[in-house]
């Protein structure tokens, strides 16, 4: 389980407040993803890196950013924009160049109150 | 962009029987296709993956089939035991355009003792 953390574990926001959410890993892994899963739902795309200082749109972008400074870091801040944020979120990497297995952190559940 | 599909939403067998997934993707130029098992609360686990290049791949108990000219494959699971309820996701994507994952809806299996 080790590898890729996230946190915080559960995270209560009111409504018109941005949150940051951490996602952390120790694998040397170039490749960084965050994904939204809704209740009964599968894993949607919101923004990847795939190195340091750069980072894509995924499907469902609007009203969250991200950012990469470091290569161990890939932090998601889920802003006032974001109409509908209660979800599961979660955090993926994978190692660059011929690597293709992603591996998921524990997750973050958000409510918005 | 890539648009994966998952049946059946649930499953419901017996201890011991097999359990098949489908999925259908539309993306032609997507060559790899992982499975992921996810229970409740938890974050999702690969379980097995297979790439174009190759028809079917076997894992103990669980094993993938690919059809690339009809776009879809499956997940079995043989000798099916409880520990194996879950809910299952299969994916695809494309290898050299940023590995991002499109995820299937998902299906709930349970395995009555």
């Amino acid at each position: 389980d080790g590898g890729i953390t996230q946190s915080p574990k559960y995270l209560f926001r009111k409504e018109g407040q941005n949150v940051t959410l951490s996602c952390e890993q120790n694998l040397n892994h170039d490749a960084m993803y965050w994904y939204r899963q809704d209740p009964g739902q599968g894993l949607r795309l919101i923004y990847y890196s795939q190195i340091v200082n750069d980072f894509q749109k995924g499907d469902i972008a609007e009203g969250y950013s991200v950012s990469r400074e470091k290569k161990e870091s890939f932090p998601l801040t889920v802003t006032s924009a974001q109409k509908n944020p209660t979800a599961f979120y979660l955090c993926a990497s994978r190692v660059g160049g011929p690597g293709w297995e992603q591996f998921f952190g524990p997750g973050t559940r958000l409510t918005v109150l | 962009g890539e648009n994966v599909e998952q049946h059946p939403s649930t499953l419901s067998v017996q201890e011991g029987d097999s359990a098949v997934i489908k999925c259908t993707y539309s993306d032609s130029a997507s060559n790899y296709f992982p499975w992921y098992k996810q229970e409740l609360g938890k974050r999702p686990q690969l379980i097995i993956d297979i790439r174009s290049n190759v028809g079917e791949k076997k894992d103990q108990r669980i094993a993938v089939t690919l059809n690339k000219t009809a776009k879809h494959f499956s997940l079995h699971i043989t000798e099916t035991q409880p520990e194996d309820s879950a809910v299952y996701f299969c994916a695809a994507s494309i290898r050299n355009a940023g590995n991002m994952l499109t995820f299937g809806g998902g299906t709930r299996l349970m395995v009555k003792p």
